[in-house]
């Protein structure tokens, strides 16, 4: 089946780093990934949906110069947080859509998340 | 704007109790689908229903579409500890809209 890799799983960060996140489908291709945001007890919030090859469409409220998506290929989707602030620290979650005969399950498929930490 | 909402938010049973969540919206959905997530890890699918009316059943979950495509259920029998987390439902619009998540029902299936 579809899977999609996230990676780091966790990350603590000093307060103006960056930080960078990434997300791979391991055996699809993934022309579209999403990157989500979810607080603690709460449900997911679409921060952007990232296009292979162009420019990243961002939701309502989201900075796009703070969160930079990069879709370089169709299997890494990228997300880096940039002069990150406490308040950045979050649960952020991708997930990649394969349509049919892209090589995995029609649908969405979630990786693991990466639990951000800013100090 | 389409808006989902579940019903109950916090539900808490005992072990072998059955139970019902509940997503509902105003809007018309080309597909729905259910996800669990644990704690610490990302949502899981569970099943996507498309046909209103649809039912689905994945061993001791059932899963069933509005037939007007704006709701669905889940059902859960003889719940077990294992089936504790966060449902969350999520629908994807008639014209392709990336869809949205519900704010979710968390379970707890106490042993």
């Amino acid at each position: 089946g579809a899977v999609v890799s996230q990676h780091p799983s966790r990350v603590i960060c000093k307060s103006g780093t960056s930080v960078k996140i990434e997300c791979r489908s391991l055996d699809f291709q993934a022309t579209t990934m999403f990157w989500y945001r979810q607080f603690p007890k709460q449900s997911l919030m679409l921060m952007a949906t990232s296009n292979e090859g162009s420019k990243a469409t961002y939701e309502q409220g989201v900075e796009k110069d703070k969160f930079l998506i990069n879709h370089a290929s169709l299997t890494l989707s990228t997300l880096t947080v940039t002069s990150a602030h406490p308040e950045d620290s979050s649960f952020y979650i991708c997930s990649a859509y394969s349509s049919p005969g892209t090589g995995g399950n029609y649908g969405y498929t979630f990786g693991s998340g990466t639990r951000l930490t800013v100090v | 704007t389409q808006l989902l909402k579940q019903s109950p938010q916090f539900l808490s049973i005992q072990e072998g109790e059955n139970l019902t969540v509940y997503c509902n919206s105003s809007s018309v959905f080309s597909s729905l689908q259910w996800y669990r997530q644990e704690p610490g890890e990302g949502p899981v699918l569970l099943v996507t229903v498309v046909t209103g009316g649809e039912v689905k059943k994945l061993k001791r979950l059932t899963f069933q579409f509005g037939d007007a495509r704006k709701d669905s259920s889940l059902h859960i029998t003889a719940a077990q500890p294992g089936d504790t987390g966060l449902y969350l439902c999520a629908g994807a619009g008639n014209y392709g809209q990336n869809f949205v998540f519900g704010p979710g029902t968390r379970l707890s299936v106490l042993p």
